[in-house]
């Protein structure tokens, strides 16, 4: 079946660029998610690419997919304190599951130093 | 604010009681699903709406788990006879009716069974 692996933690100093890898088994997906979660609280949706496209960039957010590895990477520019939380992977089903079933990862857990 | 709403945030219960726990999707929003997380991991999709119809259920939902959506707006999701092991956050999400469309999540109900 599909499987979502991500680090489960990354500590950065604010300031610096945060970069979180996932990678994803699913050849067939046709759209990758990078959702932000903070404690208690439910996902946000950050940004997301389609299969097709090598990078996408959105202000201080960098989507690199590289579709030969599966290895999706979303790059934070200038971390903020306000960036730390729980950044999940997730990939979409390809033919015939339409975008309902997402698989996520267990999420990257980012902490940003003062 | 016009995101997907969630009610209750917290519920406390006893084990071998039911709950109802009740989304409201973005308005023009047809499609709807629940995803369920525990723990240290990420989401895992439970059922999917398109309009009143649901389409799809995860073997995770057993029988003591139902949703509906009778009028194809509201959602509720029941658990009859809770266990501890369905304590979890209830997390649903809504998604305009186009295979592009990303899902956008509420801030989730978080079930404890004691």
């Amino acid at each position: 079946g599909e499987d979502v692996e991500q680090s489960l933690f990354l500590s950065v100093r604010e300031g610096d660029s945060s970069v979180i890898n996932c990678t994803y088994t699913d050849s067939s997906s046709t759209y990758l998610y990078w959702y932000k979660q903070e404690p208690g609280a439910g996902l946000q949706l950050l940004t997301y690419i389609f299969s097709n496209m090598d990078m996408k960039q959105d202000q201080r957010l960098t989507v690199l997919l590289n579709k030969k590895d599966k290895h999706l990477s979303l790059r934070i520019a200038d971390t903020q304190t306000g960036d730390s939380a729980i950044y999940f992977c997730a990939e979409s089903g390809g033919s015939g599951a339409g975008s309902y079933q997402l698989t996520f990862g267990k999420g990257t857990k980012l902490s940003v130093i003062p | 604010d016009t995101g997907v709403s969630q009610d209750p945030r917290h519920k406390i219960t006893k084990r071998g009681q039911n709950v109802t726990f009740r989304c409201d999707p973005i308005s023009e929003h047809n499609r709807l699903y629940w995803y369920r997380q525990t723990l240290g991991q990420g989401p895992e999709f439970l059922t999917y709406f398109q309009n009143e119809a649901q389409l799809e259920k995860s073997r995770l939902l057993s029988d003591r788990f139902s949703a509906e959506r009778p009028k194809g707006s509201f959602s509720t999701l029941e658990i009859q006879r809770t266990e501890q092991g369905d304590s979890a956050m209830y997390l649903c999400a809504s998604s305009l009716d186009r295979g592009t469309s990303p899902l956008h999540f509420g801030n989730g109900t978080r079930l404890t069974v004691t």
